[in-house]
């Protein structure tokens, strides 16, 4: 069984451009979180998607934002990129809200 | 809020010992806690999970408790080994409010050959 895939999986991009990022969860599971991970903050919970609907959303800027499809794949986007966004991006999937989360292994991005 | 604490923030043991992490959290107010594992420059790996109603889960040479009522958990590893090598989070899934994992920021453990 698949488990959770993030693409891609490293990325440059300087100050002020965007990125979206993509998450495929384990076959059958509908709930997917993202977290930005850094030395300094540790893990942080930026949004949880759940069947489509935003249900949870960290206490981060705007210009994070998130998406989830029919298929329970999602997507999140930065916008205006910071110096302070190089971080790296971590989805969780899992089969309902409250269950067992299972990670992917991340995307790595790096602003300039 | 939520705070979870991870005391201490680096270990090193030699091969063979028993060792214990640790996990504090300020609100006992919790659905469970879940302990994972990271390697460098990887995700994280679910190791165990406890639901509030439990008092201890296991799994090979890993036993996690959990004692709600003072916000304590603690991952008990037997006969630790070079491969135990990683950095070790806990996060605790808060009953009300915002639903959201709240993580630890982690114990790196090296165990020394």
């Amino acid at each position: 069984k698949a488990g959770v895939t993030q693409t891609p999986r490293y990325l440059i991009k300087t100050r002020g451009q965007q990125v979206t990022l993509s998450c495929s969860p384990i076959s059958g599971h509908r709930s997917v979180s993202w977290y930005q991970q850094t030395p300094g903050q540790g893990l942080q919970f930026l949004f949880e998607y759940f069947s489509e609907t935003q249900r949870n959303k960290g206490n981060f800027p705007g210009r994070f934002s998130g998406r989830q499809f029919s298929n329970s794949r999602s997507e999140m986007n930065v916008s205006t990129l910071e110096l302070g966004d190089s971080a790296l991006y971590l989805c969780a999937s899992s089969f309902a809200p409250r269950e067992p989360q299972h990670f992917g292994d991340g995307t790595r991005l790096s602003i300039l | 809020k939520q705070e979870v604490t991870q005391i201490p923030a680096a270990l090193s043991v030699p091969e063979g010992e028993n060792l214990v992490l640790n996990c504090s959290f300020t609100d006992s107010a919790i659905y469970n806690l879940q302990w994972f594992r990271q390697d460098p420059g990887k995700g994280l790996t679910s190791l165990l999970l406890i639901q509030s109603s439990q008092r201890e889960q296991t799994s090979g040479r890993l036993n996690a408790s959990l004692d709600k009522s003072s916000g304590r958990s603690t991952l008990y590893i037997a006969a630790s080994q070079p491969g135990d090598s990683a950095t070790y989070l806990c996060a605790v899934y808060p009953q009300g409010g915002s639903e959201k994992l709240v993580f630890g920021k982690g114990t790196k453990l090296t165990v020394n050959p």
